[in-house]
């Protein structure tokens, strides 16, 4: 299985300051076929199911605000909000969706400094 | 509008069964790969099982494999987890998920449902 590791478990961050999530697989999520990385990000508030935000590592999608963003490649990525709003608080979710099982970090808790 | 909607949860012993269901609709289910997603309490996400388009094709978590059984029902666009010999590790959310792309196993999940809660407990 491929296991995603996520850093830090936790942050606070003031609001309107930067926001950095890393996530880390076990074995790279890079298709050479395709050239695309099979890395998804969710946002999951209290309550409520996860919300797909990126896909192919990247890729937004609709309606998500351009703060988040993905970056990386082969097995090191980020999820960057660049902005934090306080509607962001949130546990935050990668995904690998290059093999199966499909895998899931553990998570990261966004809070409010 | 995309719609899943989970039932069939409850508190169930150890060693009972329950059957899930998840009601799809807004889009063409018979079109995609179908999946269980599960959550303990206060935990991270965990894969359980996916089921392909005409239901030829069934995969499972190592943990429950020989225990639950994914089906789907495309003429009433319903989505199926019987889970059977329950134990407290099974004790979660499960939502029912809709990959992004139609034919497509290897996918990220543009829709969940709300989920449903099972809880395994004497």
């Amino acid at each position: 299985d491929i296991v995603m590791t996520q850093s830090p478990d936790s942050l606070a961050v003031s609001l309107g300051e930067r926001a950095t999530i890393n996530c880390k697989s076990s074995r790279s999520v890079l298709y050479s076929s395709d050239s695309k990385n099979y890395l998804a990000w969710y946002q999951q508030k209290s309550g409520q199911p996860p919300k797909l935000l990126i896909s192919w590592a990247s890729t937004r999608e609709s309606g998500v605000p351009d703060r988040f963003s993905g970056s990386g490649s082969g097995t090191d990525f980020t999820l960057t909000i660049s902005s934090l709003q306080a509607e962001d608080v949130a546990v935050y979710f990668c995904q690998q969706y290059y093999t199966t099982p499909l895998t899931f970090g553990q998570g990261t808790k966004v809070e409010v400094k | 509008e995309v719609q899943l909607l989970e039932s069939g949860g409850g508190l169930v012993q150890p060693g009972g069964s329950l059957r899930l269901s998840c009601a799809a609709s807004g889009f063409t289910f018979s079109s995609y790969v179908m999946s269980w997603v599960r959550q303990a309490p206060g935990k991270g996400l965990e894969w359980v099982s996916t089921i392909s388009e005409n239901g030829d094709n069934t995969y499972y978590t190592d943990s429950v494999k020989g225990r639950f059984t994914i089906s789907r029902d495309n003429w009433s666009s319903t989505l199926s987890l019987q889970m059977n010999s329950l134990r407290g590790e099974d004790t979660a959310i499960y939502y029912c998920a809709k990959p992004e792309r139609q034919w497509e196993q290897l996918c990220s999940f543009d829709f969940w449902g709300q989920g449903t809660l099972v809880t395994v407990s004497s």
